[in-house]
């Protein structure tokens, strides 16, 4: 198993452009996790999923975002008219389970232009 | 959800012994004590997790005391390597997952090793 895997590693999008990005995770893991890092800032929460449910969204996760797991195997993150303001690194994680270590990708990058 | 104080930056050399401490006075009963290293454009990667007294892995040592308000992370002839940010977290038990004791990340410890 290589771990979990974030395509693409780069973005740059001009601002109003919508922007996908993708989370393998690692295999049989329930749970996966989306988090975003600004400059100097530790991660933050924004949603999980157990299998294909999402069970919590942060309040940082505008109506301008949208992620899915459809059949509970990979996630997407979709952000919809792109602002400056989004441009971080885009995290995900998965873990077996609850009470597990969940392991990190290594992100995404957004860049709003 | 108990907060995290940590010194911001840390300097050391090779082959110190660095020992970070973490600072969580509202640490709730059921709270584990979690910490995480992150190297630039990467994710985070678990180090270590405890609950009280002393913990210690293959990586490092955690030193927790009786009163479990502050917590050490005690790194061992660090090498240029290990220079990263570090980052402890108090929740439920290695839980990422939204209210029910989701893990807040700081700022971190930016931690860097001179040769």
């Amino acid at each position: 198993d290589t771990g979990v895997s974030q395509n693409p590693r780069h973005k740059i999008t001009k601002r109003g452009q919508n922007v996908t990005f993708r989370c393998d995770p690692i295999s049989e893991h329930n749970r996966l996790y989306w988090y975003r890092q600004t400059l100097g800032q530790g991660p933050e929460f924004l949603t999980y999923f157990q299998n294909e449910a999402q069970l919590e969204k942060s309040r940082l996760l505008s109506d301008r975002f949208s992620a899915e797991r459809p059949k509970g195997s990979f996630s997407t993150l979709e952000i919809q008219r792109t602002e400056q303001g989004d441009s971080a690194m885009y995290l995900c994680a998965s873990s077996l389970g609850m009470n597990t270590e969940a392991f990190f990708g290594q992100g995404t990058r957004l860049t709003v232009v | 959800l108990a907060k995290t104080t940590q010194p911001i930056s840390m300097d050391s050399y090779e082959g110190q012994e660095v020992n970070i401490t973490c600072s969580h006075n509202n640490i709730a009963t059921n709270d584990y004590i979690t910490w995480y290293q992150q190297f630039p454009s990467q994710g985070p990667r678990f180090i270590i997790q405890g609950y009280k007294t002393k913990v210690t892995n293959e990586v490092a040592s955690l030193f927790i005391p009786a009163d479990r308000k502050s917590s050490t992370l005690s790194l061992p002839r660090v090498s240029l390597s290990d220079t990263a940010v570090y980052y402890c977290l108090v929740g439920r038990p290695v839980n990422y997952g939204g209210s029910q004791g989701n893990l807040i990340f700081g700022k971190g410890t930016k931690l860097s090793v001179k040769p």
